[in-house]
Formats: structure tokens, C-alpha cells, sequence
């Protein structure tokens, strides 16, 4: 049981260039997230999916698109990327259905913008 | 004011000592609430949930009030592998979908 898959760990890109973060959970989540950490600083939700087929926007949506694909995969992508971006990128999944559940967390993307 | 607040430490404390952490919330209508453990370039990880009646897991102990907003954790016996961040968490339903707020977090180090 993998529960929540990130990829790639690692990624350093340059100013302008674009790339799209994958998510992957196997729990039958409903809802998923994606979180940018700044160094020192705490967790802020970039979008959310509540559902399959449907998207929000978080705290710090600005320079990033989602989408969900199926109810699996929830992929986060930097269409033009600017050093403010540079964090560690981490997806989360929990079970909408019942709120006294937690959310899991994936291991991280960390990204590098030069 | 933001929705939750944690004291950021850091907490320096020796090996054995008892160590308490408090989280405010401001939501009223939060249905519940969670601790988390981060550790240094790791993912945040579920440490606890926290139930109305306070609960207990081994040298850790939750507790909630709700009347004052505030949820605890309380760690006892300390060890040199408690020294992590402690993420405060509260979720609460809005319409169709659960809003969770992470606290900005509080430092433990734990001292040989």
C-alpha cells in the first residue's frame, strides 16, 4: 500500500520554464491537495479537489493550474516558473466522507526555480 | 487573527522532561482536530486525533476545550526522537468539502 506517491522528488528548473507535479493516491480518497512549505514556514494550500472533476482554489493559487484527472491522480503544474516559486510541493488525500479523518501526505516534491 | 496560532518555540527542553503545547482556533464550527509531527525536510505525519473527551497514546496526551478554543498536547518522558515540529490541525466542514487549517507549527528539541 503506497498511499500517497509524488513525483519526481526532486527538480530544479529554470525562470520561464514550465512542468507539471504529479499525485498519485491508492486509498479510494475523495478529496486531494497540494501545499507549497516555504522554508520556515508553514503549510499553504495552494488547491484543493474535493471530488473528482472538481477544483478550487486555495490561499496561494496565483502561478499555479490543477487538474484532477480521475479520482487517483491530482496533478499540479507551473505553466511559466519564477524563482518566488521555488518550496517544497507536497500532495495530501483524505476520505471526504467523514471529516474526523485525517489527511495523508506524500513525501514531497522539492522544487528549485533559478 | 489567523485561524489557528501555535506558540513557534523553540521548546529546548531535557531528556525526561515533560513538555506542553497549546493551539488556538477561531472557528467556532470546527469539527476536528488533529496533531501532526514534522520532521526536517520530511512530510508532515499524523501524530494523533484529538477527541472531545481528550485522549491518550502512550507518553502523548490530547486534549480539547472548545468552550476556550484550544486544543493541548502534552508530552511526557521526552526522548531525543521527539525533537520534530508539532503541526496544530483543524477541519471543518464548509458546504461541500472539509476545510483544513494547518498551524504555523511549534519547535521541539530535545536535549541529550
Amino acid at each position: 500500500n503506497a498511499g500517497v506517491t509524488q513525483t519526481p522528488k526532486f527538480q530544479v528548473l529554470k525562470t520561464g520554464q514550465s512542468m507539471t507535479l504529479q499525485c498519485a493516491q491508492d486509498m479510494n480518497h475523495n478529496s486531494m491537495y497540494w501545499y507549497r512549505q516555504d522554508p520556515g514556514m508553514g503549510l499553504r494550500l495552494i488547491y484543493y479537489s474535493a471530488s473528482e472533476g472538481t477544483t478550487d482554489k486555495g490561499e496561494v493559487p496565483n502561478g499555479y493550474n490543477v487538474s484532477r484527472l480521475n479520482k487517483r491522480e491530482f496533478s499540479l503544474r507551473l505553466e511559466s516558473a519564477a524563482p518566488s516559486q521555488t518550496s517544497v510541493y507536497f500532495c495530501a488525500s483524505t476520505d471526504q466522507s467523514n471529516s474526523n479523518q485525517p489527511q495523508h501526505f506524500g513525501d514531497g516534491t522539492r522544487l528549485s526555480i533559478l | 487573527r489567523k485561524e489557528v496560532e501555535q506558540d513557534p518555540g523553540p521548546f529546548n527542553v531535557p531528556e525526561g522532561a515533560t513538555v506542553a503545547f497549546n493551539c488556538t482556533y477561531s472557528n467556532s464550527a470546527s469539527q476536528s482536530f488533529f496533531w501532526y509531527r514534522q520532521d526536517c525536510r520530511k512530510e508532515p505525519k499524523l501524530l494523533m486525533s484529538v477527541y472531545s473527551s481528550g485522549n491518550e497514546d502512550g507518553r502523548f496526551t490530547a486534549q480539547l476545550n472548545r468552550a476556550s478554543q484550544y486544543i493541548s498536547l502534552l508530552i511526557r518522558d521526552s526522548k531525543l526522537s521527539d525533537s520534530a515540529t508539532y503541526l496544530c490541525v483543524v477541519n471543518s466542514k464548509k458546504t461541500s468539502y472539509d476545510k483544513v487549517i494547518f498551524g504555523p507549527g511549534t519547535s521541539l528539541s530535545v536535549i541529550p
